[in-house]
């Protein structure tokens, strides 16, 4: 089956920095990547998401890309702010298959420092 | 507010006991995911339901069970609880069998 590795398992930033996030999954056959934000107390939420038809996605200060190639995929946050402190999670999918389940990495706790 | 809604918020019993955890999908939400998260194992996938009907099974144990009733609220049963089943259950839906999850707050469950 599936299965994601996510690094690092935390990460320290100063505010306006910018902050990566890298993910490798093992199954060839998945095709959709969403990161997921998970603040204390609360139910992860998506943040950005990628198909396997295109390298990059952009949305304000976030950006995903993916290599399919290497199977992995990266998370990339500019001008890092206070409120992006949460943890975060990567995840891997196959749409369209019998199993549409996501399979996490195991998350990475980033912390903005003002 | 994700539009998915969990029950109970927190839930403290003893080993050996039985639970059960409620969730309501998004309005529209065929489809429903058990998560469990632990400090140790983050996310890991339970079972998926779409319109009622078992669709996947991850790392689910023969103690707990599922299932999706027809107005599409789902119930996670746990029974012959033990300390290491103490964790956040997370309910999460989505339009169709893939795609998109939107997560509820979850639910804790202390084992004691």
């Amino acid at each position: 089956g599936e299965n994601v590795e996510q690094h690092p398992s935390t990460l320290s930033v100063q505010e306006g920095d910018s902050a990566v996030i890298k993910c490798t999954y093992s199954d060839s056959a998945s095709n959709y990547f969403p990161w997921y934000k998970q603040e204390l107390g609360k139910g992860p939420q998506l943040i950005i998401d990628i198909r396997s038809n295109v390298g990059e996605k952009k949305d304000q200060r976030i950006a995903v890309t993916l290599n399919k190639t290497a199977k992995h995929f990266s998370l990339h946050i500019t001008e890092t702010q206070p409120e992006d402190s949460a943890v975060y999670f990567c995840a891997a999918s196959i749409e369209g298959g019998s199993q549409g389940n996501l399979i996490f990495g195991k998350g990475t706790k980033l912390s903005v420092k003002p | 507010d994700s539009g998915v809604t969990q029950t109970p918020k927190h839930l403290i019993t003893a080993t050996g006991q039985r639970v059960t955890l409620r969730c309501s999908p998004r309005s529209g939400d065929l489809s429903v995911y058990w998560y469990q998260q632990s400090l140790d194992q983050g996310l890991q996938f339970l079972i998926h339901y779409y319109n009622g009907e078992e669709r996947a099974k991850g790392n689910i144990l023969e103690r707990f069970s599922a299932q999706q009733f027809p107005d599409l609220h789902s119930e996670l049963n746990l029974s012959s609880l033990e300390l290491g089943d103490s964790a956040l259950y997370f309910c999460a839906s989505s339009v169709s069998v893939t795609g998109e999850l939107f997560f509820g707050e979850g639910s804790r469950l202390t084992v004691l």
